[in-house]
């Protein structure tokens, strides 16, 4: 079982539309929890950083975390042609370099 | 301010053959990392370097070895390339290697596209 688990999707949503992208996590070490952006032919570039449980706001974008639930999740409101992208989780714990990413999304708004 | 520049984009080995990734950031950043990109698996990390001089292993450094050659050059080489290493490479840096923790970002070059046949 791998320690994080993403929907590959593909996932298709009109402009305008709340997107709801999620991770699941077996590692309850983990307390530090990013979302990366990444567009196609290009390197991932980090979106939203979260420690530990809760949410954080920035513009249209809130991320989530239940540590109780070992569930994550990034919500884009007002969804634009422009956040076509593959969206992952990251997720490390305390003491090692490790960052371990999901397998990543992609998500497509439709004009 | 390129950031994080990887050469080359682009390559195809034959199997056994030799190369070399290399990657500059002009951050003045001091941890740098080696990351793999597969279908499936997610990215994984090859190598890491905390700081100048030094160089340690990550998730999957099998096949691969590492140079940090200053503060601003990490260079990634295969020895004897197989068609397992076929991948993505990313190289990332940030500016210390709790970055996690403190919230600053590990920014990423575009990535280098293998093909081993």
């Amino acid at each position: 079982q791998k320690e994080v688990e993403q929907d590959p999707g593909p996932l298709s949503v009109p402009e305008g539309a709340i997107v709801s992208l999620n991770c699941t996590y077996s590692n309850s070490a983990f307390q530090y929890f990013m979302w990366y952006r990444q567009y196609s032919r290009k390197g991932p570039e980090l979106l939203m950083y979260t420690y530990s449980s809760g949410n954080k706001e920035d513009g249209r974008f809130t991320a989530q975390v239940d540590k109780s639930s070992k569930y994550i999740s990034l919500f884009i409101r007002d969804s634009q042609p422009s956040d076509s992208a593959t969206y992952l989780c990251a997720m490390k714990n305390f003491g090692n370099e490790k960052l371990t990413f999901g397998t990543g999304t992609r998500l497509t708004i439709i004009p | 301010n390129a950031g994080v520049t990887q050469t080359p984009k682009f390559q195809v080995l034959k199997t056994g053959q030799s190369m070399t990734l290399q990657c500059a950031q002009d951050m003045n950043h001091n941890s740098m990392y080696w990351y793999r990109q597969d279908p499936g698996m997610g990215l994984r990390l090859i190598y890491y370097s905390a700081s100048e001089g030094t160089t340690d292993k990550g998730e999957v450094p099998n096949g691969y070895n590492v140079s940090r050659l200053n503060k601003r050059e990490f260079s990634l080489r295969l020895e004897s390339a197989a068609p397992s290493q076929t991948s993505v490479y990313f190289c990332a840096s940030s500016e210390d290697r709790i970055w996690w923790k403190t919230g600053t970002e590990a920014f990423f070059g575009q990535g280098t596209r293998l093909t081993v046949v």
